[in-house]
């Protein structure tokens, strides 16, 4: 069982519709991240959260840390938030705060 | 600075051959990590610089890859006689630790797909 797990694996959603893409993991963190993936490779941070909620445009990630799960929602999608989207935590205690990856979430707004 | 920058974005080599990859972080990073990427899978961890200090290897990264980061700026992570399965997304990440931080934000560059033939 792998320690950052996502669901969903894949999403489809027209346009304008609201999205969360949901993050579970199994091991004690400093922090988590959300990241955003395109096509070309380069990995682009959204948010790093330890507690709470925080907000970016469109954007909102949310965490609980007792039950070890986070959300990250996209209100009103738009076909450029196209991208695989990656959960990554911070394992608690590691000196190096390397990160601990999902599989991702590869999402697809269409017009 | 326009952030971590990688070098090349791709490359393609046959098997057998070694190839080297360059990462220049974010001015004044002190923190260097590599990642490798397979098709469909989430990075995972390869090493971990401190400055000049490689502190931290994966057990993935077998004793044909060699990392450094000889001055504690840019970085080069070497592949010696290249398998099919080395083929990934090589990527390179940055951050500032700063004395009683704990977190650390991560900075990543745009990667390089290595093609192995």
């Amino acid at each position: 069982k792998n320690e950052v797990e996502q669901s969903p694996q894949n999403l489809t959603a027209q346009e304008g519709e609201f999205i969360t893409i949901n993050c579970s993991y199994s091991v004690g963190i400093s922090a988590l991240h959300w990241l955003q993936q395109h096509p070309g490779g380069g990995i682009v941070s959204l948010f790093m959260l330890s507690s709470g909620k925080k907000k970016h445009g469109r954007l909102i990630a949310t965490i609980n840390i007792q039950e070890k799960h986070s959300s990250l929602h996209i209100t009103a999608s738009h076909p450029r938030d196209s991208a695989v989207y990656i959960c990554a935590v911070m394992n608690y205690g590691g000196a190096t705060n390397k990160l601990i990856f999902g599989t991702g979430t590869l999402l697809a707004v269409q017009p | 600075d326009t952030g971590v920058s990688q070098d090349p974005r791709h490359k393609i080599t046959k098997r057998g051959q070694n190839v080297t990859f360059r990462c220049d972080p974010i001015s004044e990073h002190n923190r260097l990590y590599w990642y490798r990427q397979t098709l469909g899978q989430g990075p995972e961890f390869l090493t971990y610089f401190q400055n000049e200090a490689q502190l931290e290897k994966s057990r993935l990264l077998s004793d044909r890859f060699s990392a450094e980061r000889p001055k504690g700026s840019f970085s080069t992570l070497e592949i010696q006689r290249t398998e099919q399965g080395d083929s990934a997304m090589y990527l390179c990440a940055s951050s500032l630790a700063r004395v009683g931080t704990v977190n650390t934000e991560a900075f990543f560059g745009q990667g390089t797909r290595l093609t192995v033939v």
